[in-house]
């Protein structure tokens, strides 16, 4: 079957580092996304790794290790308005011709404490 | 500014009766796709869509029902035979890129 695993929830203080893991297994892989979502709100893009590695933009880089199937979030710095839940996304593309469709997991509450 | 436009944001509904979401996007974009989100859980895809007139089923697509007449537009209808529809209804379109932009949501209640 298809899963992602990542934790349910991490806590730390404000100007701290967290890093939230992803293990993933999909019958396709093509990328693996990160969203994030504040309480009644809709997920916002953050980043999209296809590739092995690190990509970093601003405060907030995501890793990659396909032949492990894991990739992390790492959100430095971390501010009050960080406090929200992150989903990684998983796109497995099954045909040539085929978008791909987004399997997501079950989300990472981040609380960010004074 | 483009985007994804879902309607209504709150609905209510009563058992037995079918409903409609509406998800219009001015983004241009060929694949759109519909969530289902219940409290502190990820999200489910339901139904999408690589083109116009084509979609195929989700993970969760019993009880629901999509059309895809329009590039803007992809509807989704829940059924009365959808057993426990209250939930959290996200629409998204992707970009080239792979990157997913989705609308404000749906929040639909059964009374």
């Amino acid at each position: 079957g298809q899963s992602l695993e990542q934790p349910s929830e991490v806590t730390a203080v404000e100007g701290a580092i967290v890093q939230i893991n992803c293990t993933y297994q999909t019958s396709g892989f093509y990328g693996l996304s990160w969203y994030q979502q504040h309480d009644g709100g809709a997920p916002t893009f953050l980043s999209y790794n296809a590739l092995d590695g690190l990509e970093e933009t601003g405060r907030f880089s995501s890793f990659l290790s396909r032949s492990d199937s894991y990739g992390y979030l790492l959100l430095q710095e971390l501010q009050m308005k960080d406090s929200a839940s992150y989903f990684c996304a998983v796109r497995d593309e099954w045909e040539t011709d085929s978008w791909g469709k987004f399997q997501f997991g079950a989300g990472t509450q981040v609380v960010v404490t004074p | 500014d483009g985007g994804i436009t879902q309607s209504p944001k709150y609905l209510f509904r009563k058992e037995g009766q079918n409903v409609t979401l509406s998800c219009e996007q001015n983004l241009n974009h060929d694949a759109m796709y519909w969530y289902r989100q219940d409290p502190g859980q990820g999200l489910r895809l339901i139904y999408y869509s690589q083109i116009v007139n084509d979609f195929q089923k989700g993970d969760i697509a019993e009880g629901y029902s999509v059309s895809r007449e329009k590039k803007e537009s992809f509807p989704l209808t829940v059924t009365s035979a959808q057993k426990n529809p209250t939930a959290f209804y996200l629409c998204a379109s992707m970009r080239a890129s792979g990157e997913l932009f989705f609308g404000e949501g749906s929040r639909l209640t059964v009374l």
